[in-house]
């Protein structure tokens, strides 16, 4: 599976957007941009998922580069419920497991 | 209501012993997995199953067995061979409809071994 790059961690403040961004260099033409998020001592909870264009569902917003190198996750109005630690993973087509990296902390300060 | 049940969310055992963890989904997907976190650290894949009476290894299967017998049941055993069994295991199931393939993850199983 290709590699994602995320920062160890990043702080908000409550109600403002956060950006959390992924870098995936070496991105395959077949491969999905998945993001989860786990909140401590909780399985990880599938947030949103894009192949080339931006995605929105009730949860974020996944804006995806044009060469689809990186993308950045949106959370549009942070709530202390959105702190969390994120993951960016690259998926191609099919069942397989999933790859995790360390993921992004996030931090919301009220 | 559907989704992944897992039990029990904490088990101690001695070393040495063998221990199976319960993995059962009501969601009627076909794929189940099991994976391994340690502290601060990203989930690792153990074994995965596709569809019934089938499973293959994932990236560290070994000391670990499993089973498919049902759809709906996926146990994670936890033999004497592994090493480190000490962990926080999760199991999760996906359906091979559309492109998606979300995973849906369980609470979690926090394994002791001491």
């Amino acid at each position: 599976d290709a590699k994602t790059t995320q920062p160890n961690s990043m702080e908000s403040n409550e109600e403002e957007p956060v950006h959390l961004p992924c870098n995936h260099s070496t991105i395959s033409g077949t491969d999905y941009i998945h993001w989860y998020r786990q909140l401590p001592s909780q399985g990880p909870e599938y947030v949103i998922h894009g192949l080339t264009s931006n995605v929105n569902n009730r949860m974020a917003s996944l804006a995806i580069a044009e060469d689809r190198k990186s993308s950045t996750l949106i959370l549009h109005r942070a709530t202390l419920r959105d702190a969390a630690v994120y993951y960016c993973i690259l998926r191609g087509g099919g069942a397989d497991g999933l790859t995790f990296g360390k993921g992004t902390h996030l931090i919301i300060q009220p | 209501d559907g989704g992944i049940t897992q039990s029990p969310k904490y088990l101690f055992r001695k070393e040495g012993q063998n221990v199976t963890l319960s993995c059962e989904q009501n969601l009627n997907h076909d794929a189940m997995y099991w994976y391994r976190q340690d502290p601060g650290q990203g989930l690792r894949l153990i074994y995965y199953s596709q569809i019934v009476n089938d499973f293959q290894k994932g990236d560290i299967a070994e000391g670990y067995s499993v089973s498919r017998e049902k759809k709906e049941s996926f146990p994670l055993t936890v033999t004497s061979a592994q090493k480190n069994p000490t962990a926080f295991y999760l199991c999760a199931s996906s359906t091979h409809q559309g492109t998606s393939y979300e995973q849906y993850f369980g609470p979690g199983t926090r394994l002791t071994v001491t």
